[in-house]
């Protein structure tokens, strides 16, 4: 069956390192992969999404890899800060016009 | 507003009664969709539509689910006989075309005592 994981444990990092955050997945062959953020209480908030044929998109202090072969999607958030903790969705899309099949998140804290 | 808007933000329902469940897309995107979000997971679709037409309902978990958007707009995930296993946050989100990101509400927890 289709599957996508994220880490499942939290992740804590000092401010100003770099958050690295993994996305697998399995038995998909996606044509683009999304992250979001979703912070408490509140809906899921688009961050990026990058397509099966490339290979690493950047915005601002955000960079996210896509390898097809290794079905796998690494998140970076570089100078990480506070204000960067929440949890971060990866999504991939299953087909046709944008269903979005999500993974359960990593919850990332950045501690002062 | 500009964003996606949902009523009620909040919703306490006795087992058995109907529920009714109100998204308000972004105007003019054409794409919307409905997720279920239990606690500590992440969103799992329930349903899509492009405008008024209703293209895929395949996440709905049982007959009790029903979804509609009949102007091409609004929309509203109606939930009849709640049982407590339907107890989760609801989330609408829309798009402007396909391959594109989609835009959240805030959802709606539903609670069923």
């Amino acid at each position: 069956s289709q599957k996508i994981e994220q880490n499942s444990e939290a992740l804590n990092i000092q401010e100003g390192k770099t958050a690295t955050l993994t996305c697998n997945y399995t038995n998909y062959s996606p044509a683009y992969l999304q992250w979001y953020r979703q912070d408490p209480g509140r809906g899921p908030v688009f961050l990026l999404l990058i397509r099966e044929n490339e290979k690493e998109k950047r915005k601002e202090r955000l960079k996210v890899t896509f390898d097809t072969t290794l079905k796998q999607s690494l998140f970076h958030i570089t100078a990480s800060q506070p204000a960067d903790s929440a949890t971060y969705l990866c999504a991939l899309d299953s087909g046709g016009y944008n269903k979005l099949i999500f993974g359960a998140g990593t919850r990332l804290a950045v501690h002062p | 507003g500009a964003g996606v808007s949902q009523s009620p933000r909040y919703k306490v329902a006795k087992r058995g009664q109907d529920v009714a469940l109100r998204c308000d897309p972004i105007s003019g995107h054409v794409s919307l969709f409905w997720y279920q979000q239990a606690l500590g997971q992440g969103p799992e679709f329930l349903t899509y539509f492009q405008n008024e037409a209703q293209l895929d309902k395949s996440g709905l978990p049982s007959d009790r689910f029903f979804a509609e958007r009949p102007e091409g707009s609004v929309s509203t995930l109606k939930i009849q006989r709640t049982q407590q296993e339907d107890s989760a946050v609801y989330l609408c989100a829309s798009s402007s075309a396909p391959d594109y990101e989609q835009y959240f509400g805030p959802g709606t927890r539903l609670t069923v005592t």
